[in-house]
């Protein structure tokens, strides 16, 4: 069974500091990873993507992907309490580009 | 506006009936994808046509019924509707690459089965 596995939470954080939601996967074959954010009611929003080793930056969201670990993070910078949601790791599986895998997802919290 | 859409936005029904969802896509993407995102906010893959082609079937029971009549429209059919399909369907589209695989969603369809 390929899983994706996340903290489901909830990760409280206060305003301004740095919120971390881990992610780690089963399928060594997995060659692309996604994180999407989900607001409540509403639908999973893309806010990342990585695809190599290492770290991806996009303004106060820094994507971490660890290969050899099975692991991929995200960080939020100067939290904000907009930031509040649910986050959903994805990571593609069974060897296809088509099917994505999704974890359950960490809520989110941001007190101001 | 480009982005997928999704109609009804809300759906209640009884036991029994057959309902569908429609789903379209102004986004020039080949792929589309139901998935099912139960009371826990699991979110779960269904089904995903690429060009009008049926490429992921998952363990769906058989009384659901993806159909897509084009590259930019896949509909979901569901039969004989029970209580344990109560559920928020969202339905998504991407143009896949060697690589990348990222889906848009539409904003869902809320399931309700009394």
């Amino acid at each position: 069974q390929k899983e994706v596995e996340q903290n489901s939470g909830p990760l409280s954080v206060p305003e301004g500091a740095i919120a971390s939601l881990n992610c780690t996967y089963s399928d060594r074959g997995s060659q692309s990873f996604f994180w999407y954010r989900q607001y409540s009611g509403k639908s999973p929003e893309l806010i990342m993507f990585i695809y190599s080793n290492g770290d991806k930056e996009d303004g106060r969201f820094t994507a971490q992907l660890n290969k050899a670990s099975q692991y991929v993070s995200l960080l939020i910078r100067d939290s904000q309490p907009s930031d509040s949601a649910t986050y959903l790791c994805a990571v593609n599986s069974g060897g296809s580009n088509y099917k994505l895998t999704f974890g359950k997802g960490t809520l989110l919290t941001v007190n101001p | 506006d480009t982005a997928v859409s999704q109609t009804p936005k809300y759906l209640v029904t009884q036991m029994g009936n057959d309902k569908s969802i429609k789903c379209e896509q102004n986004l020039g993407h080949d792929t589309m994808y139901w998935y099912k995102q139960d009371s826990k906010k699991f979110l779960k893959i269904m089904f995903s046509y690429n060009n009008k082609e049926l490429i992921i079937n998952e363990t769906v029971p058989n009384r659901f019924s993806p159909k897509s009549p084009d590259k930019a429209h896949l509909n979901l059919h569901i039969n004989s509707l029970e209580l344990g399909d109560s559920a928020v369907y969202f339905c998504a589209s991407s143009r896949v690459g060697r690589e990348n695989n990222e889906q848009f969603f539409g904003p869902g369809t809320r399931l309700t089965v009394l």
